[in-house]
């Protein structure tokens, strides 16, 4: 029973230099999120999808691009990291109430 | 948009003591989540309430619809229960605005 699982936990990107973060999760929920996390700051909405194959932009999507091809995964790509793009991002799917991944820390230096 | 603000910021206790978190909110939401993310990042979803109160073992939310206004108490406190509580707020099912969080440290 894993729930949401997010690859990598970490990882440390050059400016300019493209990633994909994976979320993915095993309960067949419909709603997927992603969110990223800063000091001093609540969570904020990057994008979001409703169901395989929809996605739809959230409070901060610049910057990032997200896939949903299956159900269960829940894509973030980066394709040109900029150092504002440090942060921790978490992804989250939803039934009634929100299960959480237990966050990718990405450094862009 | 809104603004969901959490007090206190920081919140340090004795154990046993009792806890009180508040968040407020400027315009009307669909519900109210309390989340509690662990001193290692993790982030576990604690209620979920549109109105009235929920209970969860030593946990209680409360909203108040009309104020706009929700607590979360924890009743005999543990050092266990040291992390930072976060309040957000929904406005429809895929808008939710998040707090800044609470960070409590319960001492033994």
């Amino acid at each position: 029973n894993a729930g949401v699982t997010q690859t990598p936990k970490f990882r440390v990107l050059k400016t300019g230099q493209s990633m994909t973060l994976l979320c993915a999760q095993d309960m067949n929920h419909e709603y997927m999120y992603w969110y990223r996390q800063d000091p001093g700051m609540g969570l904020r909405l990057i994008h979001y999808s409703v169901g395989e194959g929809t996605t739809a932009k959230g409070e901060v999507p610049d910057g990032y691009n997200v896939s949903r091809l299956k159900k269960q995964n829940f894509l973030l790509g980066l394709e040109s990291a900029a150092p504002s793009q440090t942060s921790v991002y978490f992804c989250a799917s939803r039934r009634w109430g929100y299960t959480f991944g237990s966050g990718t820390r990405l450094t862009v230096v | 948009k809104n603004e969901v603000e959490q007090s206190p910021q920081n919140l340090t206790a004795q154990e046993g003591e009792f806890i009180t978190i508040n968040c407020s909110y400027s315009v009307g939401i669909s519900a109210l989540h309390w989340l509690q993310q662990h001193p290692g990042g993790g982030i576990v979803s604690l209620f979920m309430l549109s109105s009235g109160k929920k209970k969860h073992g030593r946990l209680i939310a409360t909203i108040n619809i009309q104020e706009k206004h929700s607590s979360l108490h924890i009743t005999a406190s543990h050092p266990r229960d040291s992390a930072v509580y976060i309040c957000a707020v929904a406005y429809n099912n895929n808008d939710m605005r998040f707090g800044a969080g609470t960070r409590l440290t319960v001492k033994p």
